[in-house]
């Protein structure tokens, strides 16, 4: 079956730590998105990429790195600079293709991140 | 900006009843396109119902339906009959027709349905 699968489901950082979350779709999107999920404010935009090898800042990008080398692939690094990074961490895909039927996200289940 | 807002942290409602939840936007583009997503205790993101702005006839989805009030900038979502599964956090989300397909989401209106 289609979907995106993120992994791992939780994870715990060291303060001063890197940590990469892995995000893949097999549904050939071209779009791919990362959001964060703290409580009481929703999903705020952290990067998005629309075709390989190019990504875009969305609203909360410090502290974050992406790459998007393969279209199935959209991994997210939370890097020691982010100073808070204690959240849940959703991916995300859709088509690009501009049919408005077609417009919705699907989404992967998750990953937890807590700095221990 | 574009903004949404849910002004219900936190609704409950029997069984078998009905309820609203709210959302309001603030935008200035006219084409854009809205979505009510649950987001069930396991935290897997599920989408509910979705409007096209163009649109003037409402959205349903069996149970769920939508008022949509596109000069007053609303957008809620009615659920009849309401099931235990119902229990949800629910997202309201607005995209504008741009190309980029970023969605900008509410912060959510926690239902709990009641046996």
């Amino acid at each position: 079956d289609g979907g995106i699968t993120q992994s791992p489901k939780y994870l715990f950082r060291k303060e001063g730590q890197n940590v990469t979350l892995s995000c893949e779709q097999n549904l050939n999107h071209d779009a791919m998105y990362w959001y964060r999920q703290d409580p009481g404010q929703g999903l705020r935009l952290i990067y998005y990429s629309q075709i390989v090898n190019d990504f875009q800042k969305g609203d909360i990008a410090e502290g974050y790195s992406v790459s998007r080398e393969k279209k199935e692939s959209f991994p997210l690094t939370v890097t020691s600079a982010q100073k808070n990074p204690t959240a849940f961490y959703l991916c995300a895909s859709s088509t690009s293709l501009g049919r408005s039927s077609d417009y919705g996200y699907t989404f992967g289940s998750g990953t937890r991140l807590t700095v221990v | 900006a574009q903004t949404v807002t849910q002004s219900q942290p936190e609704m409950s409602v029997q069984e078998a009843e009905t309820v609203t939840l709210s959302c309001t936007y603030d935008t200035s583009e006219n084409n854009y396109y809205l979505f009510w997503y649950k987001q069930p205790p396991s935290r897997q993101m599920i989408l509910v119902i979705r409007q096209e702005a163009y649109k003037q006839q409402n959205a349903t989805e069996n149970r769920f339906s939508v008022n949509f009030q596109k000069a007053a900038k609303s957008f809620s979502l009615k659920i009849s009959d309401s099931q235990l599964g119902d229990t949800a956090m629910y997202f309201c989300a607005f995209m504008i027709d741009s190309g980029t397909y970023k969605y900008i989401f509410g912060t959510g209106t926690r239902l709990k349905v009641l046996a």
